[in-house]
């Protein structure tokens, strides 16, 4: 089955800088990678996705490149604020589920 | 209405105890996910019902039940659980039966056993 990695575990940053979590996935078949943001003791929520027919995408301070050839993609959120502070997921899709990475806990710091 | 809605929130069972967990979304997904998260962990898949019928089970112990009584419903029985089943369960549901829409969430049943 499908395989996800998600680096780095733990991401602490200053308020306004930017932090970035890669994933890499093992099946060439997969082609849809969302990412979710999971705050204390609530659901994980969806806060942006990827089909494999794109590159990248943008959505305000949150984008999203995948790499097809390499398996691998990553998150990228700008100008940091302490509500970003939570657990992020990545995922990728692969027979009719989706698996999950192991999550990267980012702390932004006022 | 674009929720998934899970009941109880919170539950603490003994470990003779049987009880249900329910989810329930009205968005017209046709895919319904049981998941366990453990704390600072991923979420683990256990069940997938698609279009009403059980497609995956995860090897999951027979002391969880799933049940997808129609599109919008779905339960997870509980019977004779163990200390270590103490997780969040998220019930999530999906567009077109397929995982590539992406999951809407519940806000999960957070079960301790006892």
């Amino acid at each position: 089955g499908e395989n996800v990695e998600q680096h780095p575990s733990t991401l602490s940053v200053q308020e306004g800088d930017s932090a970035v979590i890669k994933c890499t996935y093992s099946d060439s078949a997969s082609n849809y990678f969302p990412w979710y943001k999971q705050e204390l003791g609530k659901r994980p929520q969806l806060i942006i996705d990827i089909r494999s027919n794109v590159g990248e995408k943008k959505d305000q301070r949150i984008a999203v490149t995948l790499n097809k050839t390499a398996k691998h993609f990553s998150l990228h959120i700008t100008e940091t604020q302490p509500e970003d502070s939570a657990v992020y997921f990545c995922a990728a899709e692969g027979y009719s589920t989706l698996t999950f990475g192991k999550g990267t806990m980012l702390l932004v710091s006022p | 209405d674009t929720e998934v809605t899970q009941t109880p929130k919170h539950l603490v069972m003994g470990m003779t105890n049987k009880k249900s967990l329910k989810c329930e979304q009205h968005m017209g997904h046709r895919a319904m996910y049981w998941y366990k998260q453990k704390a600072k962990k991923p979420p683990e898949l256990m069940f997938v019902y698609s279009y009403e019928k059980l497609s995956i089970n995860e090897s999951v112990p027979s002391r969880f039940s799933p049940e997808c009584p129609n599109s919008s419903l779905l339960n997870l029985h509980l019977h004779a659980l163990q200390p270590e089943d103490s997780a969040l369960y998220l019930c999530a549901s999906s567009q077109e039966g397929a995982a590539n829409y992406g999951y809407t969430f519940g806000s999960g049943t957070r079960l301790t056993v006892v």
